[in-house]
């Protein structure tokens, strides 16, 4: 089946700085992905819609000059959290839909990376 | 408003046994209705899904059935194993472009 590969999976970082993450699709094109934050024994909760060639669509509540987001190539999307604090220690997981698929159109998810903000 | 409610939040089943969980939605366009499956630490994957032209779809020991008038939909796991153990979340969604509108979740656990 199509993976999704995230990385890293864990990072720790001190408050004040800024972490990036990667999404890659590695079998597929995606024109699209998206980024979810899932805080623990919670639900995923979408942060924002990322869109190959254009400016990600942020979800109500999420800061646009927080949560950076790049999806520069077909294969490839990076969500950059920008002056890290500890409230944005979290769990970031991205998805990706094939764009050459036909049908139901099915979200593969990545792995998730785990954020530690000290 | 909670458009998806998933119930219940947590489940205890002994080995060999039904799981049953429910999701009561209130969007009358969804149109994709999926079941995933979280292990701690991981990403969601997906189980099972089905359309809303049918009733009843089965893999293996996963079944999803559907009530379209109802507008409720659930996950039953025959022969559960400590395997199945997982975080079970149900996600509608409207349209093949459409975004998945998580449940709460389910925290399921086998006792072997």
């Amino acid at each position: 089946g199509a993976v999704v590969s995230q990385h890293p999976s864990r990072v720790i970082c001190k408050s004040g700085t800024s972490v990036k993450i990667e999404c890659r699709s590695l079998d597929f094109q995606a024109t699209t992905m998206f980024w979810y934050r899932q805080f623990p024994k919670q639900s995923l909760m979408l942060m924002a819609t990322s869109n190959e060639g254009s400016k990600a669509t942020y979800e109500q509540g999420v800061e646009k000059d927080k949560f950076l987001i790049n999806h520069a190539s077909l294969t490839l999307s990076t969500l950059t959290v920008t002056s890290a604090h500890p409230e944005d220690s979290s769990f970031y997981i991205c998805s990706a839909r094939d764009s050459a698929a036909t049908g139901a159109g099915e979200l593969f998810f990545g792995e998730g990376s785990r954020l530690t903000v000290l | 408003q909670q458009q998806v409610k998933q119930s219940p939040q947590s489940l205890i089943v002994q080995k060999g046994g039904i799981s049953i969980i429910n999701c009561a939605y209130e969007n009358t366009a969804f149109d994709y209705f999926p079941w995933y499956q979280q292990f701690p630490g991981k990403g969601p994957a997906l189980l099972i899904a089905i359309r809303p032209d049918v009733s009843e779809k089965k893999e293996g020991r996963f079944t999803i059935s559907f009530n379209k008038s109802a507008k409720q939909f659930s996950l039953h796991i025959m022969d559960s194993q400590p395997g199945d153990s997982a975080t079970y979340f149900c996600a509608p969604r409207r349209g093949s472009q459409g975004n998945l509108i998580f449940g709460k979740g389910t925290k399921l656990s086998v006792k072997p």
